[in-house]
């Protein structure tokens, strides 16, 4: 089983400021990861997929990069609405999600 | 604009089996291009893949529920199913339907639509 872990698991940040959170796989998974935000009581909402594609609709300010094990989601000015809950999650071999990190505000 | 709605009971008895519909509208559920999954969310957690489906009938589960896991689908209803045997409390959780999309024909597919999930609680 590919195993995903993302760091840091709570991060405290403003409004403005570049965020960055990192998800490592325990296996490479070339670029097939993906990176989802959920807000409480709602469905998950894909961001980005393919390591570095927008998903259509999404912001610019979020981006991500990486491949085989270490991949990173970067929001370059924190708004308002980002302050959600953030997962990673690998489909190289069937599907699996880190742990999850929750931005919030400080 | 492609919905997905679960259905099923939200109390489910220990030692017994959770079944859960998801009801595609909107959309082909037959198409080529999609997968159609299952995901649970224990309450205060993150998120767990179960099982997954595709328009053929092929199956694929989580390695950890396989045992106690069955996805089925019924294109003609536009429905897929969920069968969970022998369930205890720790799987109580908002289960939600989702779809999958192929970006390629590589077969990798990641989830691009989620259902909103139903709570489905594990008590006598």
């Amino acid at each position: 089983d590919i195993q995903m872990t993302q760091s840091p698991s709570t991060l405290s940040a403003s409004v403005g400021d570049r965020v960055t959170i990192t998800c490592r796989a325990s296996q490479s998974i070339s670029s097939w990861l993906a990176w989802y935000q959920q807000k409480p009581g709602k469905a998950p909402n894909l961001l980005i997929y393919k390591s570095s594609i927008l998903e259509s609709g999404v912001p610019s300010r979020f981006s991500g990069s990486g491949s085989g094990t270490e991949f990173s989601l970067t929001i370059s000015s924190l708004q308002p609405d980002d302050f959600a809950t953030y997962y990673c999650q690998q489909y190289s071999s069937y599907w699996t999600f880190g742990q999850g990190t929750k931005v919030e505000i400080k | 604009q492609l919905q997905l709605q679960e259905s099923g009971p939200g109390l489910v008895k220990p030692s017994e089996t959770l079944s859960l519909t998801c009801t595609v509208s909107g959309g082909s559920i037959s198409s080529t291009s999609y997968y159609w999954a299952w995901v649970r969310q224990p309450p205060g957690e993150g998120l767990e893949w179960i099982g997954s489906i595709y328009s053929t009938g092929s199956t694929y589960y989580n390695p950890s529920l396989k045992s106690r896991v069955t996805i089925t689908v019924d294109t003609s209803k536009k429905q897929f199913s969920l069968n969970l045997s022998s369930v205890t409390a720790a799987d109580t959780a908002v289960y939600s339907c989702a779809r999958q999309i192929m970006g390629d024909s590589s077969g990798h597919a990641h989830f691009d639509f989620w259902g909103q999930g139903t709570l489905v609680t594990v008590s006598s």
